[in-house]
C-alpha cells in the first residue's frame, strides 16, 4: 500500500498559470521534503518541513512555495510556472527520531504548455 | 518542456550476471549512506543502507561496500534480473536525517 501519495501523477499547466501539487502520507512522519527531478538527473531538494518549521534551500526560486496544514499533508505551489519548471516533483517523508531513511512517493510529472 | 537531460552513466549486464555500481561521495563527515532504485515513472525506492561504522552490509541479493578512505561506495547485485533494470542513486547524509546529497545516478540495463 502506498504510504506517500502524490496527486495527481501527471499535471499539465499553462505557462504562468499557478499550479499546486499535493502530497499525503500515512506514516505519521514529522519531516516532509519536496524535490525537483529533471530528466537523467538526481533529485534536487527544494525545501522541507521539520514538524511545522519550514526550511528553504538557498537556491530554491521564490516561485516555489510550500504549505503544510497538518502532519499528513504537504503542498507545493508554483506561482508562475516557466518552461524550465517542467520536471518530476517528488515528495519524501522521514521520522526524525528513527533510523529509517527517507521514504519517497512516486512523484508528479509536471508539464508546461 | 524540460531542458535537455544529461546522459547518465550506463551499466549493461547479462541476466544472471553480477552487477557492481559505484559511487564517489563528497563529504568525509557523512556517516550514513543509502542506495535507492528508481524505475521509470516512479519515485526512488530504498534498497539498502550502511552507516560509517561498517564497511559492508548485505541484504537479499544486494551488498553495499563502504570505503571511507577513498570516499567510495558500491552496490553489488547478485544474479541480476530484468526487474533490476532501473536508475540507481547513492545518497549520503550527516548524522542520519536531514538533507540527502545524491550522487549522479547509474542506469542499469539487464539483457535477457
Amino acid at each position: 500500500d502506498a504510504m506517500v501519495i502524490q496527486n495527481p501523477r501527471y499535471q499539465v499547466t499553462q505557462f504562468g498559470k499557478p499550479v499546486t501539487l499535493s502530497c499525503s502520507q500515512t506514516l505519521n512522519h514529522n519531516v516532509m521534503y519536496w524535490y525537483q527531478q529533471k530528466s537523467s538527473q538526481a533529485p534536487k531538494l527544494l525545501f522541507h518541513y521539520y514538524d511545522k518549521d519550514f526550511n528553504n534551500e538557498a537556491d530554491t526560486p521564490d516561485n516555489f512555495q510550500s504549505r503544510r496544514p497538518n502532519t499528513s499533508f504537504c503542498f507545493l505551489d508554483i506561482r508562475s510556472p516557466g518552461l524550465g519548471d517542467a520536471a518530476m516533483y517528488l515528495c519524501a517523508t522521514e521520522a526524525s527520531d528513527s533510523n529509517q531513511p527517507q521514504h519517497f512517493g512516486d512523484g508528479t510529472r509536471l508539464s508546461i504548455l | 518542456g524540460e531542458s535537455v537531460g544529461l546522459h547518465l552513466p550506463t551499466l549493461s549486464v547479462q541476466e544472471g550476471d553480477n552487477s557492481i555500481i559505484n559511487c564517489a561521495y563528497s563529504n568525509s563527515a557523512s556517516d550514513y549512506f543509502i542506495w535507492y532504485k528508481q524505475e521509470s515513472g516512479k519515485g526512488p525506492q530504498f534498497i539498502i543502507d550502511i552507516r560509517s561504522n561498517m564497511d559492508k552490509r548485505q541484504g537479499q541479493r544486494v551488498t553495499v561496500l563502504l570505503n571511507k578512505t577513498v570516499k567510495h561506495l558500491s552496490l553489488q547485485i547478485a544474479a541480476t534480473q530484468p526487474g533490476d533494470s532501473a536508475v540507481y542513486f547513492c545518497a549520503e547524509t550527516y548524522n542520519q536525517g536531514g538533507k540527502l546529497i545524491f550522487g549522479q545516478g547509474t542506469e542499469l540495463s539487464v539483457k535477457p
